[in-house]
């Protein structure tokens, strides 16, 4: 247990629909990466939040938006839902700028999105 | 944007035997991170690999940062069992494809 939950775990969503995926930090942490997972490939980076700001970005298009809050939890919305988005989605947490054990990311189970 | 490549994509060993997951990586980066993956399941954090030179180890995993290669491994010594899994390495938040690791009895 990574003190770092997801929710919903499974969801299923049409084509053109939109969707609001959450997670909660683990206790101290400031920071929230998340990622895409299709089936069989590694994760693929989508965007950081630190302190409620974005803070890098990979290669995915503006329909895929995120919030963080004031206690570090955090949102991934994506709006009109193509089939391609079937993924599972990681969310991870870190202690940003803390030496020692920084950076390390502990994930959250994930949210297994399909899309039809 | 760093590019992770890892080597074999798939391996299939014999319990005891040794071997080793290569992965390369386009761009410096300051860390160098593994993670296991059990199917159907999130990922879990091996090592964090800070400094080249860096050697980490956790039973029968140990894995190794040259800088210079801009090259990673990670050992397996005396495969058992349990580790069959799917091995991740990442550059900050740049994956490999991850190497599907079957241990066989």
């Amino acid at each position: 247990e990574t003190g770092v939950t997801q929710s919903p775990t499974h969801l299923i969503k049409t084509r053109g629909q939109q969707v609001t995926l959450r997670c909660s930090s683990q206790s101290g942490h400031n920071t929230v990466s998340w990622y895409q997972q299709a089936l069989g490939q590694g994760p693929q980076f989508i965007f950081q939040y630190y302190r409620e700001e974005e803070n890098g970005r990979g290669n995915f298009p503006p329909r895929f938006s995120g919030l963080q809050f004031p206690n570090y939890s955090s949102e991934l919305n994506v709006n009109a839902l193509e089939l391609d988005d079937s993924a599972l989605y990681l969310c991870a947490s870190s202690s940003y700028g803390q030496g020692g054990t920084k950076n390390i990311q502990y994930f959250g189970a994930g949210t297994r999105l399909s899309v039809l | 944007e760093l590019k992770v490549e890892q080597n074999p994509l798939f391996l299939s060993m014999q319990e005891g035997k040794n071997y080793t997951i290569y992965c390369n990586y386009s761009t410096t980066s300051d860390r160098l991170y593994w993670y296991r993956q059990d199917p159907g399941k999130s990922l879990e954090s091996l090592f964090v690999l800070l400094s080249n030179g860096a050697v980490k180890q956790e039973g029968r995993l140990m894995a190794s940062l040259d800088t210079k290669a801009r090259l990673s491994t990670l050992h397996i010594t005396a495969a058992v069992h349990d580790l069959s899994a799917t091995y991740f390495c990442a550059g900050a938040f740049y994956f490999g494809t991850g190497t599907s690791l079957t241990v066989i009895p």
